[in-house]
């Protein structure tokens, strides 16, 4: 079956301490990217990547790494998490990037 | 910079009612526009999309959108909703490589 998956899928934690929300897709696709989801906000595109070991910014990377290091991951690294960070998470993919995107189950953070 | 923007954050419609969510976009040059629908505690998935050619697009669940290349605008439409639409609706579009979304719209639907 064709699918994103996000772990975890719920994460509690404090500031400070580094985290990593990992995002694997086994489509072959070559486009993936992170978003963050907030009330009244909807999507906003942390990061994204055209192919392995290429990632470029989004509209809000600060305060977010990612890595492709293989096609079919693409991480999601807090290093050092802030409040500001609690929200909705989604990985997503897709063949292109003009291609319509699979997207993850989300991944929920909150940062006391 | 490029935005995607949704006119309406909340709407509530009674069964068989006529569903219209504006979408409107800043793009200056080719557009890939697309709808996606967010059930409740489920992730987004795919409505429709327009990448070019007949500007009425046809797309799940009884869903049309029309790209109106002169009013920068992409709206959703439905005939006659159900209570089971009851979602939040994302506009989104296409900047170069990366995807830009709207705000959403809730629908709810009264049964």
């Amino acid at each position: 079956e064709a699918q994103v998956t996000q772990n975890p899928r719920y994460l509690i934690t404090v500031t400070g301490k580094k985290l990593t929300v990992t995002c694997s897709q086994n489509m072959n696709h070559e486009y993936m990217s992170w978003y963050r989801q907030d009330p009244g906000l909807g999507l906003r595109q942390i990061y994204y990547s055209m192919n392995v070991e290429v990632t470029d910014k989004g509209d809000v990377p600060e305060g977010y790494k990612v890595s492709r290091k293989e096609k079919r991951n693409f991480p999601l690294i807090l290093e050092s998490p802030s409040p500001n960070q609690t929200s909705l998470y989604f990985c997503a993919s897709s063949l292109w990037p003009n291609q319509p995107q699979h997207f993850g189950d989300g991944t929920r953070l909150s940062i006391l | 910079a490029q935005s995607v923007s949704q006119h309406n954050h909340h709407v509530i419609l009674s069964e068989a009612a006529s569903l219209e969510l504006g979408c409107n976009y800043s793009y200056g040059g080719t557009v890939n526009l697309f709808w996606y629908v967010q059930y409740p505690g489920q992730h987004l998935q795919l409505l429709l999309k327009y990448f070019s050619g007949d500007p009425l697009v046809k797309g799940i669940k009884g869903f049309e959108a029309e790209f109106i290349k002169s009013k920068f605008s992409f709206n959703l439409r439905k005939p006659s909703v159900q209570w089971s639409d009851t979602a939040e609706y994302f506009c989104a579009g296409r900047d170069n490589n990366d995807m830009r979304f709207g705000a959403g719209t809730r629908l709810t639907v009264k049964p």
